[in-house]
């Protein structure tokens, strides 16, 4: 157990619907990671926030957001999803300072139909 | 362009022989390196990773890594599987220049025969 949670772990939506994913990083984690598993792209960054703001965006769609509360949890909202978007989402979390280790959720398998 | 390969999709090993996984990044300092394990249905596990210093790196579950500048290479090896070790292994980079995301290789799985 990694110490990092992370809800739902299935989600079944149809095409043009909006999910929110949410995850909890480990106590004293203060930086956030969002990454997608799929087939075709492999594990890619989204977005990474720290304490709160910001920090890193990568391969992230316009249609998807983030955001870090002040309890540090985090949720990944995804919009007007297309089948494209089933995928493995792995939240991670980590101290902050670069070449830290990231701590893995058990991810949320997402299917849109 | 920057990358991280991963050259082998599929490895089959026999249960109590070596396994070694090969990983080549491209980039033009060295990046802190991971190896992360996948076993079906759950999520990353970080097996060991290297930041600077003693180029042999020993990491949990009996696996070791090694760090070749001169190769832009970081292989990961265990001297004898065990059937449990059958899971999807993952070879990451941070560039220190850019944050703290991890970019990953494609993966190698990696399947134990009896």
């Amino acid at each position: 157990d990694s110490g990092v949670t992370q809800t739902p772990k299935h989600l079944i939506t149809a095409t043009g619907q909006r999910v929110t994913l949410r995850c909890s990083p480990r106590s004293g984690d203060l930086s956030v990671y969002w990454y997608q598993q799929s087939l075709d792209q492999g594990l890619q960054f989204l977005i990474q926030y720290y304490n709160g703001e910001e920090r890193a965006k990568g391969n992230i769609l316009e249609r998807f957001s983030a955001q870090q509360f002040p309890d540090l949890h985090s949720e990944l909202n995804l919009s007007s999803l297309e089948l494209g978007d089933s995928a493995l989402y792995f939240c991670a979390s980590s101290v902050a300072t670069p070449g830290e280790t990231q701590y893995f959720g058990p991810g949320t398998r997402l299917l849109v139909l | 362009a920057q990358s991280v390969t991963q050259p082998d999709i599929h490895i089959t090993v026999s249960e109590g022989a070596s396994l070694e996984l090969r990983c080549n990044y491209s980039y033009g300092a060295t990046p802190y390196l991971f190896w992360y394990v996948q076993s079906p249905g759950q999520g990353l596990q970080l097996l060991l990773k290297y930041f600077s210093g003693d180029t042999l790196v020993q990491g949990i579950k009996g696996f070791e890594a090694e760090f070749k500048r001169s190769q832009s290479s970081f292989n990961l090896r265990k001297p004898s599987v065990h059937w449990s070790d059958a899971a999807e292994y993952f070879c990451a980079v941070v560039i220190k220049a850019a944050g703290n995301k991890l970019t990953f290789g494609g993966g190698t799985r990696v399947l134990v025969k009896p």
